[in-house]
């Protein structure tokens, strides 16, 4: 069975970092591209970026450049999201999202997701 | 930049059909998704590549494309077809990944 475990909430402080993690099972991490999307309490879907798990590029939406870090550990089936600055507008919940297709080229859609991690900025 | 726009809400009785849109400039020669999120659930695919239903998906989720709008059709609605309805696509450049703003579809 396909799944995407991501770790648990987190309080942090203005001006701090987090970094969250996801760790798939029942498939070949690196065989997939992963996305993470963001949803701020009420609101709609934000995308992040995506990761390819194989090369380990990333490519980061306009608005988080320079405060985001995709990456991976395929020892550990694991890749984790750093976000940096944090502001209380980056209070969401954060999910993981496995591409739909694997191998070299991503879809860039979205067919597994995480259970999200909710993170708070306070 | 480049938006996808959704109704903010749609509201239909039981057992009829609802139609949920999403217009953007791209959309011609883009691919578009649609996820279901109920409540405290995570978004699940439901329409991929403008018309193709996932397996495991209700035949009365339907997608249809023209010009610059794509929609989503639920034909018979559900009680349990209440959730919120997002669509997705991507850039014109093929490298960033949209989401509409969602459309909140009420059955009554």
């Amino acid at each position: 069975q396909v799944q995407l475990l991501q770790s648990g909430a987190e309080v942090k402080e203005p001006g701090a970092s987090v970094k969250v993690s996801c760790q798939a099972s029942g498939y070949t991490l690196s065989d997939y591209h992963m996305h993470w999307v963001r949803q701020a309490p009420g609101q709609g879907l934000q995308w992040m970026g995506i990761l390819n798990v194989s090369s380990g590029f990333s490519t980061y939406a306009q608005i988080f450049e320079g405060r985001i870090t995709m990456t991976r550990d395929t020892s550990t089936n694991t890749v984790y999201m750093t976000l940096s600055s944090l502001t209380s507008e980056d209070t969401a919940v954060y999910f993981c999202a496995r591409d739909t297709i694997g191998g070299e080229l991503a879809e860039r859609a979205f067919d597994i997701w995480g259970q999200g991690t909710m993170i708070t900025v306070a | 930049s480049y938006d996808l726009t959704q109704p903010p809400s749609v509201s239909v009785s039981p057992g009829q059909t609802a139609r949920i849109t999403c217009s953007g400039d791209a959309l011609p020669k883009k691919y578009a998704y649609w996820y279901q999120q109920k409540l405290g659930q995570v978004p699940l695919m439901v329409i991929s590549k403008d018309t193709q239903r996932p397996s495991g998906i209700p035949e009365r989720f339907s997608g249809s494309s023209s010009g610059t709008t794509v929609t989503l059709t639920i034909t018979g609605v559900q009680a349990e077809d209440e959730a919120d309805y997002y669509c997705q696509s991507i850039d014109r450049n093929g490298d960033y990944v949209l989401f509409g703003g969602g459309t909140k579809l009420t059955v009554l």
